[in-house]
Formats: C-alpha cells, sequence, structure tokens
C-alpha cells in the first residue's frame, strides 16, 4: 500500500463549482498534512496546511482532515480556471521527511 | 526576497556522463531538502540537509549520487555516472522550522534527461 494516495484524475468541474480533492494516507502517526499546487512545468506551491482534526479556509480554499479515517481533503470553491493544476497531497508520517501522493489533475472548464 | 533557485533549469546528457545541478535556499532556511519526481510517478524525498549536516539520506538511490552543502549555504546534488533512469526532474527545497510541521518553499527544479 502506498503511503499516500489520490485520484490521478483528470477531474473535471465548470466554473464556479466547488471542486473536492482526496488524499488519504497509511501511516496513522502523521502529524501534518499540507497541499501543493503545481502548475504544469512549474515548482509546487503550497496552498494549505492543516494539522489537527476539522476544517481549516482560507479565501477560496478549505482543507479537511480526519485523522480517525486516515484522509485530508481540499475544497475549492468558486474554482476558476486559474485553479486548473495538479493539487499534491504532503503528508509527515512519524519520524519521517514529508511524503508526497501522485496528485490529481484539475482541470476548471469555462 | 529570493526565493528558492535552481540551475541549470534544463540538462541534457549521454548515459554515463556526470551532471551537477546546484540550489540556493531562501536565506536564513536551515533545512535544505532534496526531491526527485520521475515521469508519471509521484515526488520521492532524496535527502535533508540540516545546516551543512545531512540529516537524512534515506532516499539518495545509489551511490551514484552525492550531495554536498558547504557551509549550509547552497547545496550541490552530483549524478556520476548518470543512467537513463535518472532522467526526470529534480527539485530543491528548504524550510525554516524543523519537526516535520514546517512550510516547504520549492524551487523551480532541474529537468534532468539522460539520453
Amino acid at each position: 500500500q502506498k503511503e499516500v494516495e489520490q485520484n490521478s484524475g483528470p477531474l473535471s468541474v465548470p466554473e464556479g463549482a466547488i471542486a473536492s480533492l482526496n488524499c488519504t494516507y497509511s501511516d496513522r502517526g502523521s502529524q501534518s498534512f499540507f497541499w501543493y499546487r503545481q502548475y504544469s512545468g512549474k515548482s509546487p506551491e503550497l496552498i494549505m496546511s492543516i494539522y489537527s482534526n476539522g476544517d481549516k479556509e482560507d479565501g477560496r480554499f478549505t482543507a479537511q482532515l480526519n485523522k480517525a479515517s486516515q484522509y485530508v481533503s481540499l475544497l475549492i470553491r468558486d474554482s476558476q480556471p486559474s485553479d486548473s493544476a495538479t493539487y499534491l497531497c504532503a503528508v509527515t508520517p512519524y519520524g519521517q521527511n514529508f511524503v508526497f501522493g501522485p496528485g490529481t489533475r484539475l482541470s476548471v472548464l469555462p | 526576497e529570493a526565493g528558492v533557485t535552481q540551475f541549470p533549469s534544463h540538462s541534457v546528457i549521454e548515459k554515463g556522463q556526470t551532471v551537477t545541478l546546484r540550489c540556493d535556499p531562501i536565506s536564513g532556511h536551515d533545512n535544505l531538502y532534496w526531491y526527485r519526481r520521475v515521469m508519471g510517478k509521484e515526488i520521492k524525498f532524496l535527502l535533508h540537509f540540516v545546516k551543512e549536516s545531512k540529516q537524512d539520506e534515506s532516499g539518495m538511490p545509489n551511490n551514484r549520487f552525492l550531495a554536498e552543502r558547504t557551509g549550509g549555504t547552497y547545496s550541490t546534488l552530483k549524478v556520476q555516472p548518470a543512467e537513463l533512469e535518472d532522467s526526470g526532474v529534480y527539485f530543491c527545497a528548504s524550510s525554516q522550522g524543523g519537526g516535520g510541521n514546517e512550510k516547504l518553499f520549492f524551487g523551480s527544479g532541474t529537468q534532468l534527461s539522460v539520453l
């Protein structure tokens, strides 16, 4: 079983809709959870970090963490074409460095 | 403030040659990481420096890869001799804190193609 799993997509949503990106992880001792956005040919860019159960909102982005179920999600409200990118989930398992998921490709259709 | 910078942005070499990648972290960031993304795969950890010391090099694939961080500033990653499977994008990242809660800032990567 891979340590961090994501649906590779592509996930297509119409402009203005809510995009929901999911990530599951295998190490119950994981401490920190991050969402990165990567445009094609560019470096990963940090969008959100979350450390405790529940929701964390930042503008149009909401990260949700459920440690009991070992999943973390990212909601993007009012999706824009400029949100089209690959979204990487990153987790820090106990005693390890960052582990990245394979990424979900999001396409927001005008 | 300058971000993480990497050089070169692209490198095309033949199998058996040597390539050296450079990373300049954000000023003041003690933690420096090297990652690699092979085509179609996830970003994989290679190693982690804290200042000039190697904190964790468990992700280094084999002894053809050598990373250094002289003086705790910039870092180099040398691949010698390069093999076809070394092709991919090599990312450098830096952070200020530690312990797994810190936020990583990535460079734009070096696209390495081994022919």
